[in-house]
């Protein structure tokens, strides 16, 4: 069975620093794997994906993801944070067969920046 | 950009009442979920539709669930006796086809029950 954690309920990081939000997923094939933001009282929107393309991926407002299959992680960063980064990030997995339309998702972490 | 509407944004209702919970998808999308997310809890699958017909569903989506696409652009979960462990909120999704393309979602309906 598919599977992620995500590492970190909570993370908070200064305005202008790194961003690092962790994903360890687990799956007997191939996944492709997701980071969806929720900002508060919207929905989820997709900021990227992975599909085994390019294993460095590239979103939106600045975000990228690297999928390692040697580490099973999928890591989100953004080199430098903006207030309005502020949200909470979920990691999700769907299995091939299914092409992305049921998502297991992790936890969620929420990002706080703080000016 | 078009999006997917769910109503209402709240919606309160008593333990054994029936609940409607509405949905439009994106207008030339053939691919429809609904999600849950419990208070503190991980988002969840509850099923999936396309055809008219369920195409899949997870064990939380028993008999009390049941979803319908009544007129060609709504998209209904009906919740048939409310328990109070329903109390959550519940995600629309849809995309336009099988393949790799991303679900949409609405911005949720959060359903609390007394």
């Amino acid at each position: 069975a598919q599977s992620v954690t995500q590492l970190g309920s909570h993370v908070s990081v200064s305005e202008g620093a790194l961003v690092l939000l962790r994903c360890n997923y687990s799956s007997s094939v191939p996944p492709y794997l997701f980071w969806y933001v929720q900002y508060p009282n919207q929905g989820l929107q997709l900021l990227l994906k992975y599909t085994s393309a390019a294993t460095l991926v590239k979103g939106i407002n600045g975000f990228e993801a690297e999928f390692k299959k040697s580490e099973t992680s999928f890591h989100l960063t953004k080199p430098s944070a903006h207030m309005s980064d502020a949200a909470e990030y979920f990691c999700a997995v769907s299995d091939r067969d299914n092409q992305g339309g049921k998502l297991i998702f992790g936890q969620g972490t929420e990002l706080s920046v703080k000016p | 950009e078009p999006e997917v509407t769910q109503t209402p944004s709240h919606q309160v209702t008593q333990m054994g009442q029936e609940v409607i919970l509405r949905c439009v998808p994106i207008s030339n999308h053939l691919y429809f979920y609904w999600y849950r997310q419990i208070l503190g809890q991980k988002v969840e699958f509850l099923v999936s539709f396309y055809n008219n017909e369920i195409s899949e569903k997870s064990e939380i989506f028993d008999d009390q669930f049941s979803v319908e696409r009544p007129d060609g652009s709504n998209f209904t979960l009906k919740i048939r006796s409310t328990k109070l462990e329903d109390s959550a909120m519940y995600f629309c999704a849809s995309r336009p086809d099988r393949g790799n393309s991303p679900l949409h979602f609405g911005n949720g309906t959060r359903l609390t029950v007394t």
